[in-house]
Parts: structure tokens; C-alpha cells; sequence
């Protein structure tokens, strides 16, 4: 069966500028989180949404922010980009939220902020 | 979250079994232990996870001690494809997270 779909897989953007990112979970899964990985801080929890609504949130400023649709696809937006936003992000699903499931990780989106 | 300790990296001949320990030892009744395992620029690959008992897929062997406060992955016959960055992480079992925290994990290294 497909995987986690990221799109794009890559992304140059501009100091300032805002970007948007493309999860598309595994059919029937309809958890999704999303992760940030740089360097330096390592992987890091963003948000997780189930059924539509945010259950979960780390501990990222206002300009990270995310939704989930209908069909549990999910896109995270960063507004007013900042050189440190250049990470790898990263998408994973789960057929439910909690414990006792896996969770499936896409290939990442590459942000990269000049 | 349980915090969880382990060893920043190890080393591991090829076709013998990779053991990665990883102590949890503030980890909750209702956490789970979890294992992935990052190969470089790639997402985080699923394992294995389990709550009290040990546990066994087509991946690896998870073992759980009696008191819960730490645990050994068990890659059986590792392969040179195995080398990655191993992270144990404890969630919570509760409906309400999603969340993973992941550490610093251990570097295998496999070698022919």
C-alpha cells in the first residue's frame, strides 16, 4: 500500500516569505503529526491533528501552524520565514492516536530559507 | 514522557545480533516503549513497540524488563543496511497524544 506522501520534497523560499507543506497520510490512518529536524535540536514535535482537530501541540511560535482535512490529508504553514526554519520536515500517521500504535513517517519536506 | 538514556553510539560485526539498551526508568504504567531507527536524510522507520511484555516482528526482538525501567532492542542477524540512528522513546497510551519525543538515539554502526 502508498506510504506517507510529502510534498514537495524540496523547497527553497525567501527570508520573510511563507510556505506551505503537503502531508498525505496512509489510507485509513487518521492521526497525523508533524516533526521539524535540524542539526542542532534534533527531531522535534510540531502538532498532531486527529479527525480534524488539533490534539497536540509542541513548543513552536505562533508563525508554525497546521490543519487537517475531511479526508485526513494534512499541510502545516510557516509564515514569516526565518533563517532558522530551515529543517527537514517530517510528516508521520497513525491509524488512531496514542499509544499502542506505529506510526509511518514520510521522506520529509527540505526547507531551506535564504 | 518517560526520559529515556542511551548510549550515543555502537558498533556491531556484520551478521551477528545488534543489541541496543535503552534505560527508561521514569517511564509511567500506561507508556509504551517504542523503537525507531533514522537511516541518514530518510524519515523514521517504525520497529517495534511494546507495554509489559516482550515482543518479536519480522524486524527485531523488543525485551522489556519485569520492572519496566529499561529495555533492549534485539536486531538478530544485523546487516550493514542496518546502520542508523536507533531512538527508544516512552508515550503515553492516553487517547489525547500524538506526540514523540525523540532523543538524541544511538548511532549503530555495522561492519563487515
Amino acid at each position: 500500500k502508498a506510504g506517507v506522501t510529502q510534498t514537495p520534497r524540496y523547497l527553497i523560499k525567501t527570508r520573510g516569505q511563507q510556505v506551505t507543506l503537503s502531508c498525505s497520510p496512509i489510507s485509513g490512518h487518521r492521526s497525523v503529526s508533524w516533526y521539524q529536524q535540524t542539526p542542532g535540536q534534533g527531531l522535534q514535535f510540531l502538532f498532531e491533528y486527529f479527525s480534524e482537530t488539533q490534539r497536540n501541540k509542541g513548543n513552536f511560535p505562533g508563525r508554525f501552524s497546521g490543519r487537517q482535512f475531511s479526508n485526513s490529508r494534512s499541510e502545516m504553514n510557516v509564515s514569516t520565514l526565518e533563517l532558522g526554519d530551515s529543517a527537514l520536515y517530517l510528516c508521520a500517521s497513525s491509524r488512531e492516536t496514542g499509544g499502542g500504535y506505529g506510526y509511518t513517517f514520510g521522506s520529509g519536506t527540505r526547507l531551506t530559507v535564504v | 514522557d518517560a526520559k529515556t538514556t542511551q548510549p550515543p553510539s555502537m558498533d556491531c560485526a556484520e551478521g551477528r545480533a545488534a543489541n541496543l539498551p535503552c534505560n527508561h526508568s521514569t517511564i509511567s504504567g500506561n507508556e509504551y516503549v517504542y523503537w525507531y531507527r533514522q537511516i541518514h536524510s530518510q524519515g523514521p522507520q517504525y520497529i517495534i513497540h511494546g507495554l509489559k511484555n516482550n515482543e518479536t516482528n519480522e524486524m527485531a526482538s523488543l525485551i522489556i524488563t519485569e520492572d519496566r525501567k529499561s529495555s533492549t532492542l534485539i536486531l538478530p542477524h544485523a546487516t550493514l543496511r542496518d546502520t542508523a540512528v536507533y531512538y527508544c522513546i516512552g508515550s503515553h497510551g492516553s487517547s489525547n497524544t500524538g506526540k514523540l519525543i525523540f532523543g538524541q538515539g544511538t548511532t549503530l554502526q555495522v561492519k563487515p
